[in-house]
């Protein structure tokens, strides 16, 4: 079974600028998230989708980060601009759905250098 | 508000000790889960366990095992007879009704041979 894809791996760019990461959850995983890590610490949940609806996006940055699922599969997540804050590792995780005894698979993460 | 503490940031043993991970919660819900996961240097995280509030007996897996005592708001995990390969940061994580999961700083464990 194929796990959670994400791309890029890394990025580096300035302040500012845009940036978009992608993500593919496992396949038939209904619910799927965002998770932002600074270095040294636990990740945080930036967005939870459940299919193509919005199920908590309490802690997302709404004045510039956005994302969208929009046929209930992959998933984009977009920063504009990015700020010195902002860079961290950004991980994608899919679950069967979103009941808490379903175990999230994590992605590889994509690490986003903002200078 | 919930809130997970890992109160040891760094441990570092040699192989062959034994080694345990703390890990205190706050919630305020009545139904919660709690996990453990595990982040090694490649960065994708692995889940190890999951345990739900209503279940407090201890687990043991092979080399881990995991003590949750409700009455301390506690969820340890510890490993037998460390490796090398255990070398990795560890995070503990609680989560709700919706699988919102809150999760701690995390310890990381260097295990020197």
């Amino acid at each position: 079974e194929a796990g959670v894809a994400q791309s890029p791996r890394y990025k580096i760019i300035e302040k500012r600028q845009s940036v978009a990461f992608w993500c593919n959850p496992i396949s038939g995983h209904a619910t799927l998230y965002w998770y932002q890590q600074i270095l040294g610490q636990g990740p945080k949940l930036l967005i939870q989708f459940q299919n193509n609806g919005v199920v908590d996006d309490s802690q997302l940055p709404k004045d510039r980060f956005s994302a969208e699922r929009l046929k209930g599969v992959d998933s984009t997540l977009k920063i504009q601009p990015a700020k010195l804050e902002d860079s961290a590792v950004y991980l994608c995780a899919s679950s069967l759905d979103r009941l808490s005894y379903n175990e999230q698979f994590f992605g590889p993460g994509t690490r986003l250098t903002v200078l | 508000a919930q809130k997970v503490t890992q109160a040891q940031t760094e441990i570092s043993v040699v192989e062959k000790e034994d080694v345990t991970l703390d890990c205190v919660y706050e919630t305020r819900d009545t139904t919660y889960y709690l996990f453990w996961y595990k982040q090694p240097p490649s960065g994708e995280l692995v889940f190890l366990i999951r345990r739900n509030s209503f279940d407090e007996q201890n687990e043991i897996s092979g080399r881990y095992s995991w003590n949750f005592q409700k009455s301390t708001s506690s969820f340890n995990f510890t490993i037998t007879a460390s490796q090398v390969v255990d070398s990795a940061v560890y995070f503990c994580a609680e989560g709700g009704a919706t699988n919102k999961l809150i999760f701690g700083t995390g310890t990381l464990l260097a295990v020197q041979p």
